[in-house]
């Protein structure tokens, strides 16, 4: 198993808040990635960065923002939660050079 | 855009017998990946494929790229009831390292 962390693991919290999805690797992986996926359902990309600022937006439309200002840390934030982004929310990085990539254990968010 | 399909979506198994998942691209792929996601968990690396034609086997589980490196497929045989969860495919978007596109995954029950 890959050495990436998210934080909170489970969320649940009311429509309007603010929220950050924290992410950290502990790789030295350049690439990562933050995946929305519904339970048993396919994943989708919605954020993706190469590198320190840099970030770039996914196939899936999303009212989230991203940051990366370290190498190792990729935290998502909602400015406003509403119940449609209620759903698991999965963090991912991989190395230069591959394409393979390591998930982390994720985060449950359910927006009342 | 590039597509990557999986039949079938869902397959529930007695346990011993045997089970196979298809991968199907729109495009020629560079490499094949395979995850697998337990019930409740994140998705886990299990295997890459890279030359055209090439199987790989872990332990019970074999691995196939075919050869026009467009379709993949995973075998089980004699199946356990460890093997629950879902299995994705998912193959690079696009040429060099980038981000990757994912099956919808083939859900695998099995029953004791």
């Amino acid at each position: 198993e890959a050495d990436i962390y998210q934080t909170p693991r489970y969320l649940v919290i009311g429509t309007g808040k603010k929220i950050t999805l924290e992410c950290s690797q502990t790789m030295g992986h350049d690439k990562m990635y933050w995946y929305q996926q519904d339970p048993g359902m396919e994943l989708h990309l919605i954020h993706y960065s190469y590198g320190v600022n840099s970030t770039e937006k996914g196939d899936l439309s999303s009212e989230s923002t991203v940051s990366r200002i370290r190498t190792e840390h990729f935290p998502l934030t909602l400015e406003s939660a509403r119940p449609s982004h209620t759903s698991q929310y999965l963090c991912a990085s991989s190395a230069w050079g591959t394409d393979t990539q390591y998930f982390g254990p994720g985060t449950r968010l359910t927006v009342l | 855009g590039q597509q990557v399909m999986q039949i079938p979506q869902y397959q529930h198994v007695q346990e011993g017998e045997d089970f196979t998942t298809y991968c199907n691209s729109s495009t020629t792929l560079s490499n094949i990946q395979w995850y697998k996601q337990r019930p409740g968990g994140h998705p886990v690396f299990l295997i890459q494929l890279v030359k055209s034609g090439e199987v790989k086997k872990q332990k019970r589980l074999t691995f196939q790229f075919g050869e026009a490196k467009k379709n993949s497929s995973l075998h089980i045989t004699a199946t356990q009831t460890t093997d629950v969860g879902t299995y994705f495919c998912a193959g690079p978007k696009n040429s060099g390292y980038s981000t990757l596109t994912f099956g919808k995954g083939t859900m695998l029950l099995v029953s004791p």
